[in-house]
C-alpha cells in the first residue's frame, strides 16, 4: 500500500519567515495530494491540494509544488503568522473516492 | 457546506466495556465513510472504509472484531470498540464523501476521544 513520508517532525520559525514542509510517497499511481492543518484535539482542515496533472499551486500564502518524476511534494508558507501555530499534514490518494493516506505530521511553531 | 458529526465527542469507559461511536452526515448523503483513529501527537491512522449497506474494508492489523463498524444507512456509520481495553484510549476521527459530490473531497467530523480506564 501507499506509505507517505513528512520532514522535519517539527519546524520553529519567527515570524514573517517562510516555512517548508516536504513529503515523499511511494505509489506511483496516488494521483492527488492534499494538505491538511490541524489544531489540538480538532478536526483535520484542507488548506490547499494538487493533482498530478499539475506541479505548482499556490493560493495567497501557501503553495505546493509536486515532483511526479521523484514522488515528492512540498508545502511552503510565506509571511508565517502566529495563527500558522498547528500540525500540518500531508496525504497521498488515488483520487475520486479513494482511501486517503496521511504523513507522519509537522508541528510548526511561529514565534512572534 | 456538507457537515460531519461524532457522538459523543468525548467518553470514559471502564476496561472491558464496548463502547459505539456514531457518525452522522447531517446534510449530504454518504456512501462511503472512513474510520481513523488518531494517537496523541501522531497522525491520522485508516482504521476502515465503511461502505453503505455491505461490510466494512479493514487495514492491515486492525482487529475487525474489535472494532466493528456499521454504515446502516446513508447517513449513519456507526464504530464499536469491543471490550475496550486502556491501549484503546485515543481519538477517533470519521469521515465521509458526498455521494456523487465532488471527488476527492473528504469532509471530516469533529472527533471522538476515547479514553478508557
Amino acid at each position: 500500500g501507499e506509505n507517505v513520508e513528512q520532514h522535519p517532525s517539527t519546524l520553529s520559525v519567527q515570524e514573517g519567515d517562510s516555512a517548508v514542509i516536504k513529503c515523499t510517497y511511494s505509489d506511483s499511481a496516488s494521483n492527488y495530494f492534499p494538505w491538511y492543518k490541524q489544531e489540538l484535539g480538532k478536526r483535520p482542515q484542507l488548506i490547499i491540494d494538487i493533482r498530478s496533472n499539475v506541479g505548482e499551486k499556490k493560493d495567497q500564502r501557501i503553495a505546493v509544488t509536486l515532483n511526479k518524476t521523484a514522488k515528492h511534494f512540498s508545502l511552503h508558507i510565506t509571511e508565517t503568522q502566529p495563527e500558522d501555530s498547528a500540525v500540518y499534514f500531508c496525504a497521498a490518494s488515488k483520487g475520486g473516492y479513494q482511501k486517503v493516506t496521511f504523513g507522519t505530521g509537522t508541528k510548526l511553531q511561529v514565534i512572534p | 457546506g456538507a457537515v460531519v458529526s461524532q457522538h459523543p465527542s468525548r467518553v470514559i469507559c471502564k476496561s472491558g466495556t464496548s463502547v459505539k461511536i456514531e457518525c452522522r452526515s447531517l446534510d449530504f448523503q454518504a456512501t462511503t465513510m472512513f474510520w481513523y483513529r488518531q494517537f496523541p501527537k501522531k497522525s491520522l491512522m485508516l482504521m476502515a472504509t465503511s461502505n453503505e449497506g455491505s461490510k466494512a474494508t479493514y487495514e492491515q492489523g486492525v482487529e475487525k472484531d474489535k472494532f466493528l463498524i456499521n454504515h446502516a444507512s446513508l447517513t449513519l456509520s456507526t464504530l464499536t470498540v469491543t471490550s475496550a481495553h486502556p491501549e484503546d484510549s485515543s481519538f477517533y476521527i470519521c469521515s465521509a464523501y458526498l455521494a456523487g459530490g465532488p471527488p476527492d473531497t473528504q469532509y471530516f467530523g469533529p472527533g471522538t476521544r476515547l479514553t478508557v480506564l
